[in-house]
């Protein structure tokens, strides 16, 4: 099976919430990674969480991290329009300077 | 000004020509990534340089080369293009300078269609 997993489509309404999931199998891993790429551009760091923690918002993001499941999901409250990208988790183990991607999550909102 | 710059954005090719896709940086980062992008597969490295004088294979290196010219700029050449190497290609660079020394940054991407 692939190292990082993640669904590859999510609809929802705007206003609701998004909830990305995204599994992965490395037990060593250091560094959690959540990136967005909008239409015609690259990657751009999301927010990140240390593996020695549970949980990080920061404004209407909440990074959930469930260590003993591998299991790392992104939670985008009022979603809106403009969230409307691809996401992509990502791990890595410090010193490995290669983080490894998920397939991207295509995230749709609509009115 | 972006930090993190590919020429060109857009190139459309035939079958067997010779193609370079440039990348420049002005993070001063040491280490560089070429990734391509395909629908559903999201993305593979193809090759990476820790410096310049460092030069290492990805997942999907058979078909493409590269040169790191400087700390700057990280090249990469399609020899003989095919079709199956139409894709969403992507540099990137990162940090040694930081505790997130995994941190990618990206480029802009280039479409590259090979007919």
């Amino acid at each position: 099976g692939e190292d990082v997993e993640q669904s590859l489509f999510l609809s929802v309404r705007e206003g609701d919430s998004s909830v990305i999931n995204c599994t992965y199998t490395d037990s060593s891993s250091t560094y959690l990674y959540w990136y967005k790429q909008e239409p015609g551009a690259g990657l751009q760091l999301l927010t990140y969480i240390f593996s020695n923690m549970d949980m990080k918002q920061d404004q209407r993001l909440t990074v959930l991290l469930n260590k003993k499941d591998k299991h790392l999901s992104l939670r985008i409250a009022d979603t809106q329009t403009g969230d409307s990208a691809i996401y992509f988790c990502a791990e890595s183990r410090r010193g490995s300077y290669i983080p490894t991607f998920g397939r991207g999550t295509s995230l749709i909102v609509h009115p | 000004d972006a930090d993190v710059t590919q020429t060109p954005r857009n190139r459309i090719t035939k079958t067997g020509k010779r193609i370079m896709l440039e990348c420049s940086q002005t993070k001063g980062h040491d280490r560089m990534y070429w990734y391509r992008q395909d629908p559903g597969l999201g993305l593979r490295l193809i090759y990476y340089s820790f410096d310049v004088k460092d030069i290492n294979k990805g997942e999907i290196s058979d078909g493409y080369s590269v040169s790191r010219q400087a700390q700057a700029k990280f090249s990469l050449s399609l020899e003989s293009a095919i079709p199956n190497q139409t894709a969403l290609y992507f540099c990137a660079t990162s940090d040694t300078g930081t505790e997130f020394t995994d941190t990618q940054y990206f480029g802009p991407g280039t479409r590259l269609t090979v007919l």
